[in-house]
């Protein structure tokens, strides 16, 4: 089945500290990846999108890597802020009919 | 500023009635989406249109309905048939197929039925 699956569900840190999520999938064919950050009420909004040969990108400070052999991915924000605090999806597009595959998301909150 | 914009923002009715949900894009793109998010789930599909009077269901299109007549519009109506409708709703539009192109959401509606 066609999975993608992200932790830790939720994260508490300090203002001006690192964190990493995680989502690991196990959709089949692959296509991309994308990781998108949901402010609360509101849309979500693209941070990157990676294909297969694409190990590592970066969108200011959030870098995103991929590991298409063992079918995970990462996201790394650095030096957070609270304007940090958000939701982050990981979403795979792939499987037979190539459709996207969401995650549920890591909530994440930064704390002065 | 191109964008999405969803109306209303939240919507209230009374079990049993219909309700359009509108969504409206100035990006140019061909193809619009209507998803569903619900607490601990991942998003799912409803519908979505990749060419204006053409539209297919997706994952969970039972109860809702949609038109697409014109590239800037794509209205959902949640009818009395979908079974639990309080949820928020995301419309999308994207540049090319899904698949390969970045979404773009708006801010949703968030409906409650009681």
């Amino acid at each position: 089945k066609n999975q993608v699956e992200q932790s830790p569900q939720s994260l508490i840190i300090l203002e001006g500290k690192n964190c990493t999520l995680q989502c690991n999938y196990t959709v089949s064919p692959f296509s991309n990846l994308r990781w998108y950050k949901q402010d609360t009420g509101r849309g979500p909004v693209s941070l990157t999108i990676m294909t297969f040969s694409e190990n590592t990108k970066s969108n200011g400070r959030y870098t995103a890597t991929l590991d298409a052999d063992t079918k995970q991915s990462s996201l790394h924000i650095t030096a957070s802020q609270l304007s940090d605090s958000a939701s982050y999806i990981c979403v795979v597009s792939g499987g037979a009919t190539n459709k996207l595959i969401f995650g549920t998301g890591t909530l994440l909150a930064v704390q002065p | 500023d191109g964008g999405i914009t969803q109306s209303p923002k939240y919507l209230f009715r009374k079990e049993g009635q219909n309700v359009t949900l509108s969504c409206e894009q100035n990006l140019n793109h061909d193809a619009m989406y209507w998803y569903r998010q619900d607490p601990g789930q991942g998003l799912r599909l409803i519908y979505y249109s990749q060419i204006v009077n053409d539209f297919q269901k997706g994952d969970i299109a039972e109860g809702y309905s949609v038109s697409r007549e014109k590239k800037e519009s794509f209205p959902l109506t949640v009818t009395s048939a979908q079974k639990n409708p309080t949820a928020f709703y995301l419309c999308a539009s994207s540049n090319d197929d899904r698949a390969y192109s970045p979404l773009h959401f708006g801010n949703g509606t968030r409906l409650t039925v009681t």
